[in-house]
C-alpha cells in the first residue's frame, strides 16, 4: 500500500495569512493526487485533483502542487471558513490512501 | 445534482455483520464511467477506504478488510451496499459512500459523498 505522510498535523495562523501543507507518498504517484477539506461533522469535500486542478466552486485562493512524491496545498488568504482539516489522498494505486489530515487552527 | 444517502442501523453487536446501504440520486449507478466507494472514519482520526465497485460488478477493496468485506449493488433500486462481517469495537466509526469521478487521463477522485452514518459496535 502506498503511505501518505502529511505535514505538519496542525498549524496555528490567522485570517489573511499564506499556509502551505505538504504530503508526501511513500512511491511515485505522478499527479495522481487529490486534496479534501472537511469540517467537523461533515463529509470531505474535493478542493483539487490532479495535483493542481482546481474543483469547480471552489475559490482560487486553494492551489495545489506538485508530482512524483511531493505534493503541496497552499491557501494564500486564509479566510474564517478556512479553518479546519484537510487530507490528501492518492488515486494511483489500489488501495486508495489518504493522508493523516492537517488540522488549520486559529491562532 | 447527485446526492448519497446511507442508511443501516447505527449499533452492531461485536462478531456480527454491518450492514449499510447508499441509495443514488441524480444519476445512475449503471453509468460505467463512475465507481461507488465506502470510505469511514473513526472518532477523531482520518479517513480510511474501504473499497469500491463499478458498474460492472468489479470489485476492489482494503487490504485489511478484504477478509470481511462485500461491496454490493441493487441497480434496480439505484443502490449499492456495504456488508462488513465480525466487527469489533474497532471498526465503529462514521461510513461514507461516495462517488469516484473524474477518469481524464486515469485521474479518479470522490467528487460526490454521502453526509456519513455513524456506526458504534457495542454489546
Amino acid at each position: 500500500d502506498i503511505q501518505m505522510t502529511q505535514t505538519p498535523s496542525s498549524l496555528s495562523a490567522s485570517v489573511g495569512d499564506r499556509v502551505i501543507i505538504t504530503c508526501r507518498a511513500s512511491q511515485t504517484i505522478s499527479t495522481y493526487l487529490n486534496w479534501y477539506q472537511q469540517k467537523p461533522g461533515k463529509a470531505p469535500k474535493l478542493l483539487i485533483y490532479a495535483a493542481s486542478s482546481l474543483q469547480s466552486g471552489v475559490p482560487s485562493r486553494f492551489t495545489g502542487s506538485g508530482s512524483g512524491t511531493d505534493f503541496s496545498l497552499a491557501i494564500s488568504s486564509l479566510q474564517p471558513d478556512d479553518f479546519t482539516t484537510y487530507y490528501c489522498q492518492q488515486s494511483h494505486s489500489i488501495p486508495r490512501t489518504f493522508g493523516q489530515g492537517t488540522t488549520v487552527e486559529t491562532k | 445534482q447527485v446526492r448519497l444517502q446511507e442508511s443501516g442501523p447505527g449499533l452492531v453487536k461485536p462478531s456480527q455483520t454491518l450492514s449499510l446501504t447508499c441509495t443514488v440520486s441524480g444519476g445512475s449507478i449503471r453509468s460505467g464511467i463512475y465507481y461507488w466507494t465506502w470510505i469511514r472514519q473513526p472518532a477523531g482520526k482520518g479517513l480510511e477506504w474501504i473499497g469500491r465497485m463499478y458498474a460492472s460488478g468489479t470489485t476492489d477493496y482494503s487490504s485489511s478488510l478484504r477478509s470481511r468485506v462485500t461491496i454490493s449493488a441493487d441497480s434496480s433500486k439505484n443502490q449499492f451496499s456495504l456488508r462488513l462481517s465480525s466487527v469489533t469495537a474497532a471498526d465503529t466509526a462514521v461510513y461514507y459512500c461516495a462517488r469516484g469521478g473524474g477518469g481524464d487521463y486515469g485521474h479518479y477522485y470522490f467528487d460526490y459523498w454521502g453526509q456519513g452514518t455513524p456506526v458504534t459496535v457495542s454489546s
